[in-house]
């Protein structure tokens, strides 16, 4: 079946640029969305179709996709921004959903 | 204002049944695409299934763990979303949430335990 690979764990110190990478076959051919979820919380929507931003989410957050990597980037990372992180994406047929196994991000 | 909210989930014995509901508005729920997506305790996301509209059909898919367990229906009269469980067993055990096609909208979640 068919994969999101992320990183368990991305760390940086507040003000600094975290990057967040998705690896997927598909995601040459496939849009890639983002998620920030925090402990006991749904998870909200920051990125869809690779790099569109939603009404209401920080200019920090910003994506990107080239090749079968999918990239969030939190430009100046605060300490809010503490949180799980996940990647998503479509199977070939457009049928399946996949999410990647998640980040998790510290901001110390 | 859009609202999911879900209810149903509890606790259930391995090998029983539970129904899921997710209550919709603020939005035109019967041209919506809706998604169940789980999370195990202390485990990441995991998409369970997908209705499309009427208008398109109003097919089902589901993820592999689930295909042939859960059937994911809708009632657009009411503006609800349902997942139906069945065979469940402990790696069921998760919070599970209602979203949008365009995952905008989520509900709080509804927690299912399965355990003896």
């Amino acid at each position: 079946s068919y994969e999101l690979t992320q990183p368990p764990s991305v760390s940086v110190s507040p003000g600094q640029t975290a990057r967040i990478a998705c690896s997927g076959d598909a995601l040459p051919k496939k849009y890639a969305s983002w998620y920030q979820q925090k402990s006991g919380q749904a998870p909200v929507l920051l990125i869809f179709e690779d790099d569109k931003r939603p009404s209401g989410i920080p200019e920090r957050f910003s994506g990107s996709s080239s090749g079968t990597m999918a990239t969030l980037t939190i430009s100046g990372a605060q300490v809010e921004d503490e949180a799980d992180y996940y990647c998503s994406s479509t199977d070939n047929n457009d049928d399946h959903w996949v999410f990647g196994g998640g980040t998790k991000l510290t901001v110390l | 204002e859009v609202q999911l909210v879900e209810s149903g989930g509890g606790l259930v014995k391995p090998g029983g049944s539970l129904r899921l509901s997710c209550a919709a508005s603020g939005f035109p729920f019967n041209i919506a695409w809706m998604h169940w997506v789980r999370q195990a305790p202390g485990k990441g996301l995991e998409w369970v299934g997908r209705i499309k509209s009427k208008t398109d059909g109003g097919t089902t898919d589901y993820s592999t763990p689930v295909k042939g367990r859960f059937t994911i229906s809708r009632d657009d009269s009411h503006n609800t979303l349902y997942l139906q469980m069945s065979g469940l067993n402990t790696e069921d055990t998760a919070v599970y949430f209602c979203t949008t096609d365009s995952t905008y909208f989520w509900g709080q979640g509804a927690l299912v335990t399965v355990s003896s």
